[in-house]
């Protein structure tokens, strides 16, 4: 069975400042890794995925994400956060193998302060 | 490009009654799915097609829930009778047939409250 782990609920930031969302995971295959942010009574957006080749993924709004196949971890990152980041994020994962059904984290709120 | 749509935004019942919910999906995905997100939790698999052919229920609770995609196209999902616990967001996502990389696009999702 595939999992998904976000250790932190929530995460503050300073606007300016780097952020670091943590994500690990457990797959039995080649893992298929993705990010999704949710803003308030909105659907979750896209913002990057981890398929193969370069372990750094760059996506949308400036974030990207660094995929550690020892550490089985894809955190997601930005160098300078801003205050409209503030939102929840989910990590999420699928064994490449399989249909497509994705397993999402419990989410991290991303708090962002000016 | 039009994004999945959903309806109703906001359903509110009480336990026991039954209630619906409808999406379409973005044109040309073939692939739809159906997902519960509970208030603090990520979301969870409901039920996934592949046209009007259901390809994974088996987290659907089969006693009360039930979906279908009659035409390939729009979707169900409904509950009867509806409990205390399922209370949630159910968010439709939609993407292109099967491809082990693709995306899913989420609708705006229907808050259901069950009282």
């Amino acid at each position: 069975a595939q999992s998904v782990a976000q250790p932190e609920d929530q995460v503050n930031v300073a606007e300016g400042n780097p952020l670091t969302v943590k994500c690990t995971y457990s797959v039995s295959g080649n893992p298929y890794l993705f990010w999704y942010v949710q803003y308030p009574n909105r659907g979750l957006q896209f913002l990057l995925k981890y398929i193969t080749g370069d372990n750094l993924v760059k996506g949308s709004y400036g974030f990207e994400a660094e995929f550690n196949k020892s550490q089985t971890s894809f955190h997601l990152k930005k160098p300078s956060a801003l205050v409209s980041d503030s939102a929840l994020y989910f990590c999420a994962v699928r064994d490449g193998g399989a249909g497509n059904m994705l397993t999402f984290g419990g989410g991290t709120r991303l708090m962002v302060k000016p | 490009e039009a994004g999945v749509a959903q309806s109703p935004r906001y359903k509110i019942i009480e336990k026991r009654q039954s209630v619906a919910f409808w999406c379409n999906p973005i044109s040309g995905h073939a692939t739809l799915y159906w997902y519960q997100q509970i208030l603090g939790q990520g979301p969870k698999l409901l039920i996934q097609f592949q046209n009007n052919g259901v390809v994974d229920d088996s987290q659907l609770p089969k006693d009360r829930f039930s979906a279908e995609r009659l035409k390939g196209v729009d979707s169900t999902l409904k509950i009867q009778p509806a409990k205390l616990e399922d209370s949630a967001v159910y968010l439709c996502a939609s993407s292109l047939p099967l491809l082990a990389a693709g995306n899913q696009f989420f609708g705006p999702g229907t808050r259901l409250t069950v009282l």
